[in-house]
């Protein structure tokens, strides 16, 4: 079946370091891929997303590229926020089937 | 705009109890999903609504969860009677349609004592 497999947090970096956070996934075909993320007492908003092979996804300084040859869609940005501190989730979605989320990364940002 | 709006926030209740969320979604977004979220782990789909037909309802443990979207716009989730394992947050979202980015609300967080 369709999985997503992310690393586990927390997560924990000084502001401006640059941030990864690695996601794989099991699928058969050619799934789209997404980041949502949930800040605080909010619901999950999409932050971006890449429909197919070595597309890459762009949003507010992150950035994730859909790598079919490893299965993965790591997220990544070169400067980090007290502002980002969040959780992050990984998704997938097979053609017309359901969303797949991953566990959530949650990642804080010190001054 | 405004966005998806769930209600209550929170709610605590005794085990063997019902409880009721309701969920308003975008004006216009004819597709609904209510999640489950579990404590350290992703949303997971319950149902998903094509205007007031459920059209995935697979998840839904119909023993004790019922939904409905009258008129194809508000949705009510529904558990009785609730269980210890039923405390979770409880998300709705709703999008343009099925294929389209999902928009979701704050989440309803249950507790059941």
């Amino acid at each position: 079946g369709n999985s997503v497999t992310q690393m586990e947090g927390p997560v924990t970096l000084s502001e401006e370091a640059f941030l990864t956070i690695n996601c794989t996934y099991t699928a058969t075909g050619y799934p789209s891929l997404f980041w949502y993320v949930q800040y605080p007492g909010e619901g999950l908003q999409l932050l971006l997303k890449a429909t197919k092979a070595d597309d890459k996804g762009s949003n507010k300084g992150f950035e994730a590229t859909y790598r079919k040859e490893t299965t993965s869609f790591h997220l990544e940005k070169g400067s980090v926020q007290v502002s980002d501190s969040a959780v992050y989730f990984c998704a997938l979605r097979n053609g017309f089937q359901k969303l797949v989320f991953g566990t959530g990364t949650r990642l804080l940002v010190s001054p | 705009e405004a966005g998806v709006v769930q209600s209550p926030r929170y709610k605590i209740i005794e085990k063997k109890q019902p409880v009721a969320f309701w969920c308003n979604p975008i004006s216009g977004h004819n597709t609904l999903y209510w999640y489950r979220q579990n404590l350290g782990q992703g949303p997971e789909l319950l149902i998903r609504y094509e205007n007031e037909e459920a059209v995935d309802d697979s998840q839904l443990p119909k023993d004790r969860f019922s939904a409905e979207r009258l008129k194809g716009v508000d949705s009510t989730l529904k558990i009785q009677p609730a269980e210890l394992g039923d405390s979770a947050v409880y998300l709705c979202a709703s999008s343009p349609g099925q294929q389209e980015t999902q928009y979701f609300g704050p989440g309803t967080r249950l507790l059941v004592l």
